[in-house]
């Protein structure tokens, strides 16, 4: 079964600390994975995405690694903002018939000022 | 460029009833995605349209369907509302299918469902 696991499920952090964010999943025949941020009651906004190829992507203060045959990518969030308070949600393309994103539990994060 | 929109933004229906959802995808997208948050179950793969066809659906019961226009916009159908169907229903599309062009599918607003 497909499954996507993110540690920890909430994150509370003062304003400009680095932090870390886990994503796991069972089924390592992934095409791409991609970091989301969805803010309360709203869509989602697509941070960055890796494809299966490649080891990390980066954009601005954050930068997200994945190792595929571990099963594991991270997102890191470098010199945190209140700003940054969201849901990030990752969630794993798999292929052929299928074409459709699993995506994680969610880590909700907050950050104090 | 326009985004992925989605209307309406909410609706409010009652038990047995059926309620219908709309999306629009980006200019020159081909591949319509529905999936479903449900408070506590996280975000989870309804539907995937492309080129007017159905080409998979997740672990959804019959009543939830859809269709794809000519157009490329798509609707989701939920027949016999049940209280459990409330939830933020997110459109996606991609240009074709997103695991063969390697392309991210982008997401619209949602439409928030609340079934009393």
């Amino acid at each position: 079964k497909q499954e996507v696991t993110q540690i920890p499920a909430a994150l509370s952090v003062p304003e400009g600390e680095n932090l870390v964010l886990n994503c796991s999943f069972t089924d390592s025949a992934i095409y791409n994975l991609q970091w989301f941020r969805q803010d309360p009651g709203k869509g989602l906004t697509s941070l960055l995405l890796i494809q299966s190829s490649q080891r990390e992507q980066t954009s601005g203060r954050l930068n997200a690694s994945l190792d595929k045959s571990s099963g594991r990518s991270t997102l890191y969030i470098a010199a945190s903002q209140p700003g940054d308070s969201a849901t990030y949600l990752c969630a794993v393309l798999y292929g052929g018939a299928t074409n459709k994103l699993i995506f994680g539990t969610g880590t909700l994060l907050a950050v104090q000022p | 460029e326009a985004g992925v929109t989605q209307s309406p933004t909410h609706l409010i229906k009652t038990r047995g009833q059926q309620a219908t959802l709309r999306c629009s995808p980006i200019s020159g997208h081909t591949s319509v995605y529905w999936y479903q948050q449900a408070l506590g179950l996280g975000l989870q793969f309804l539907l995937w349209y492309d080129e007017g066809e159905e080409r998979n659906r997740g672990n959804f019961p019959p009543r939830f369907s859809g269709r794809q226009f000519p157009n490329y916009s798509s609707e989701l159908n939920v027949n016999a509302l049940e209280l459990e169907d409330s939830a933020l229903y997110l459109c996606a599309s991609s240009f074709g299918a997103s695991w063969l062009d390697q392309e991210t599918q982008y997401f619209g607003p949602g439409t928030r469902l609340l079934v009393l």
